[in-house]
């Protein structure tokens, strides 16, 4: 298995530009998240999806979109990109959802995204 | 949203030497979450303590879940170069999220 797999690793926009990341997770879960990390802020939830289907804000929505394209694949979207969205972006999963207690997040290798 | 305070915020230390790292909140939560990040990969999850008072012990390393499970601490024994790395714990917010603290970078020099 994989497990959660994010792609691209690393990408530099200028401001004003749009992109999205991808991730996918084989591990059958049904929740995934989307977090920033910058430095002494620890991880911010943007986003997460708690099922197929639905999708809910976090600590730091604005300026992203997601899309929980199915069970397995979660994209964040980057409308128009500011330099403030300079960051280290994780994408995780767990089996959080359908009863599961505890919730146990699994992480992807993260895309490094600088904005110009 | 539940606030989680971890401290320090920097450790250095010499190979051997003991440590802890503390973890707390004015709030309760349902289970207490404590990961590890090297540089350059995404957290990996070292232990998850639910029960008030519970004590785990991994190896060298030993986490205690406060008995109101508003705080936790992690107690590193005779630590090693291979422990330095970013520590982060997280709670579970009786729901499908967690919220991490800022985390505690650990370097161990040898």
């Amino acid at each position: 298995n994989a497990g959660v797999t994010q792609t691209p690793k690393f990408q530099v926009l200028k401001t004003g530009q749009s992109m999205t990341l991808q991730c996918a997770q084989d591990m059958n879960h049904n929740s995934m998240y989307w977090y920033r990390q910058d430095p002494g802020m620890g991880l911010r939830l943007i986003y997460y999806s708690a099922s197929e289907g639905t999708t809910d804000k976090g600590e730091v929505p604005n300026g992203y979109n997601v899309s929980r394209l199915n069970k397995r694949e979660f994209s964040l979207r980057l409308e128009s990109a500011a330099p403030s969205q300079t960051s280290v972006y994780f994408c995780a999963s767990s089996e959080a959802g359908g009863g599961a207690r505890l919730y146990e997040q699994y992480f992807g290798p993260g895309t490094r995204l600088t904005v110009t | 949203t539940q606030l989680l305070e971890q401290s320090p915020q920097f450790l250095s230390i010499q190979e051997g030497e003991n440590l802890t790292v503390y973890c707390n909140s004015s709030s309760v939560f349902s289970s207490l979450q404590w990961y590890r990040q090297e540089p350059g990969e995404g957290p990996v999850l070292l232990v998850t303590v639910v029960t008030g008072g519970e004590v785990k012990k991994l190896k060298r390393l030993t986490f205690q879940f406060g008995d109101a499970r508003k705080d936790s601490s992690l107690h590193i024994t005779a630590a090693q170069p291979g422990d330095t790395g970013l520590y982060l714990c997280a709670g579970d917010e009786y729901g499908n999220k967690l919220v991490f603290g800022a985390g505690t970078i650990l370097r161990v020099k040898s």
